[in-house]
This record gives C-alpha cells, structure tokens and sequence, in this order.
C-alpha cells in the first residue's frame, strides 16, 4: 500500500498570506497525485489533478507541482473562502488519501 | 453533469451489513472510461478509500476492509452499491460515493462527489 503524509495538519494564515502544503508518498508515484479541498459539511472537491493542472473553475492562485515521491500545494494569497482543510490523494496504485490540512484563520 | 446520492440506512447494528446505493444521475455507468468509487469519513476524521469498480466491472478493495467489502453495479438502476460487513461502532462514518476518469492524462483523479450519508453503527 501507499501511504500518503501530509504537513502540518493544520496552519494558521491570514487573508493575502502564501500558504504552501506538503504531501510525501511512500513511494514514488509519477505523477498521479490530487488535491482535493473539503469545507466543513461539504463532499471534497477536486481542485488539481496529475500534480499541476487546475480543475475546471478553479482560481490561478492555486498550484501544484513535484513528482516522484514529493508534492506542494500553494495558494498564492489565501482568500476567506481558502479557509478549508486540502487533501493529496495518489491514483498510483488502488488510492489513498494524505491525512489533511486544515487551513485556518 | 454527472450527479450522484448515496442512499441507505442512517444506523446499523453491530455485526450486521452496512448497504448503501449510489444514484448515478446524468450519465451512465456503462460509460467506458470511468470508475466509480466509496470514500468514507470518520467524524472529525480524514478521508478513507474504501474501493472502486470500473466500468468493466472489476473491482478493488482497501486491503484493510477487503475481507468484508463488496461494490456492485446494477445497471438496470443505473446505480452502484456498497456492502461492508460485520460492522462495528468503527465503522460509523460519513459515506460518500464518487466517479473518476481512467484517465492518466486527468490523474486519474476523483471529479464528481455524491453529497455523502452519515450511518452510524449502534446497537
């Protein structure tokens, strides 16, 4: 199985910050790396796929990028509806899911 | 655009089976390119996989609820279903049904969320 780490599990920014996730797998996995963000009460929702490609609707301001076995997710400056918990999930083989970041004022 | 909710019993006894179906809504199941995935959420907990089908029909278990998972189509109904059994009180969890493109090119990633069902195992 793969396992996905991500850090921290939670951060505090404030509006206009940069906030950059980390998501490290256990072994390497291409490319086949997600990011998904959750708002409380809400199903997840893609935001990139395949490491760096923005899902449909989505704001420039987020971007992915790494390969191999590391990953980054960031936000360029953090607007009120970022605030969220963000999940790294690979697609590698079978799937799982990092542990979650939440991001919080 | 694809939409898909979960249905099911909200509580389950212990040691019986947790049965959940997944509606599939704007498109079909059939649909070549396609797998169609469980995901499940402990409160206050992260996100779980729990298996997926593919559209050929061929399904993939989380190796640590394999021995008591099965997913199924039934295409009559357009929908796919979850069956876990002996559950336990670890088991109670937000359950969401979900599809993705078999797609390298896409990640293979997950692009359509159900709204997900809270079932809780109790006696």
């Amino acid at each position: 199985d793969i396992q996905m780490t991500q850090s921290p599990s939670s951060l505090s920014a404030s509006p206009g910050d940069k906030v950059t996730i980390s998501c490290r797998a256990s072994q390497s996995i291409s490319r086949f790396l997600n990011w998904y963000q959750q708002k409380p009460g809400e199903a997840p929702h893609l935001l990139i796929y395949a490491v760096s490609s923005l899902q449909s609707g989505v704001p420039s301001r987020f971007s992915g990028s790494g390969s191999g076995t590391d990953f980054t997710l960031t936000i360029s400056s953090l607007q009120p509806e970022d605030f969220a918990t963000y999940y790294c999930q690979q697609s590698y083989s079978t799937r799982s899911f990092g542990g979650g970041t939440k991001v919080e004022i | 655009q694809v939409q898909l909710l979960e249905s099911g019993p909200g509580l389950v006894k212990p040691s019986q089976t947790l049965s959940l179906t997944c509606a599939v809504s704007g498109g079909s199941i059939s649909s070549v390119g396609y797998y169609w995935t469980w995901i499940r959420q402990h409160p206050g907990k992260g996100l779980e996989w729990i298996g997926y089908i593919f559209y050929t029909g061929n399904a993939y278990y989380n190796p640590t609820l394999k021995s008591r998972v099965d997913i199924s189509f039934d295409m009559s109904e357009n929908q796919f279903s979850l069956n876990l059994s002996s559950v336990t009180a670890a088991d109670t969890a937000v359950y969401y049904c979900a599809r993705g493109p078999v797609n390298t090119a896409l990640g293979n990633s997950i692009d359509h969320w159900g709204q997900g069902t809270l079932v809780t195992v109790s006696s």
